[in-house]
């Protein structure tokens, strides 16, 4: 199977302490994408990585990749109680359905995150 | 732009009864996925079309379920008959291909139980 696996499974901080969720994967990605769900909502893209790089940031978020190992990390810096919600990374392998090359998203259980105020 | 719109938000039915759910796309983009969030089996890619042509449906359960896009700005899953285990969150979401990488935009899900 092509899914992510998050760990942990729940993380619970608080508010101003870094939070760490951890992704790993089974087969080859193009790349390797965080969303976030706030309860009762949809999914929002957070960061994306390509399989050619290692590391990416984006204000508070910090994401790692090591192809080598087959895993990524994201990292919430100085969480704050709105970071509360669930994180899900998602791989991307390319396939050639219909003609047409496109990247299939791939979703792990995902972590839910507490951030105590 | 309004984002991807769903309908109805949330929707309870009894077992056997037809369901369909709808869904807007955002202007302009040319993917369009149906996905499936259970407590158990997570989110599920069901279906996605690109330009209103079904491209990979392998995640459709059962011949139960049916998804059409009759244009660039519509879509419904279909579910007849419904049965207890359908009970899930069904999300849309869209793409474009030109954006970097298929990051994908989500609706806010339909809340769907089947009693």
């Amino acid at each position: 199977s092509q899914q992510g696996e998050e760990d942990p499974q729940a993380l619970s901080i608080q508010e101003g302490e870094n939070a760490t969720m951890n992704c790993s994967y089974k087969t080859s990605i193009n790349n390797l994408q965080w969303y976030r769900q706030n309860s009762g909502r949809g999914l929002v893209h957070l960061i994306l990585i390509r399989s050619n790089e290692r590391e990416k940031h984006s204000g508070r978020l910090r994401v790692t990749l090591d192809t080598s190992k087959k895993s990524s990390s994201l990292l919430i810096t100085a969480s704050r109680a709105a970071d509360t919600a669930s994180y899900f990374c998602a791989t991307v392998h390319f396939s050639n359905a219909g003609g047409t090359s496109y990247g299939k998203l791939t979703f792990g259980q995902g972590t839910i995150l507490t951030v105590h105020p | 732009d309004a984002g991807v719109i769903q309908s109805p938000r949330h929707e309870v039915t009894e077992m056997g009864q037809e369901v369909t759910l709808r869904c807007k796309p955002i202007s302009g983009h040319d993917y369009l996925f149906w996905y499936r969030q259970t407590m158990m089996r997570g989110l599920e890619l069901l279906i996605y079309f690109n330009n209103n042509v079904p491209i990979d449906d392998s995640g459709m359960p059962e011949d139960r379920f049916s998804a059409k896009m009759p244009n660039a700005s519509f879509s419904t899953l279909k579910i007849q008959p419904s049965e207890p285990r359908d009970s899930a969150v069904y999300f849309c979401a869209s793409s474009a291909l030109l954006l970097s990488y298929n990051e994908q935009f989500f609706g806010p899900g339909t809340r769907l139980t089947v009693l």
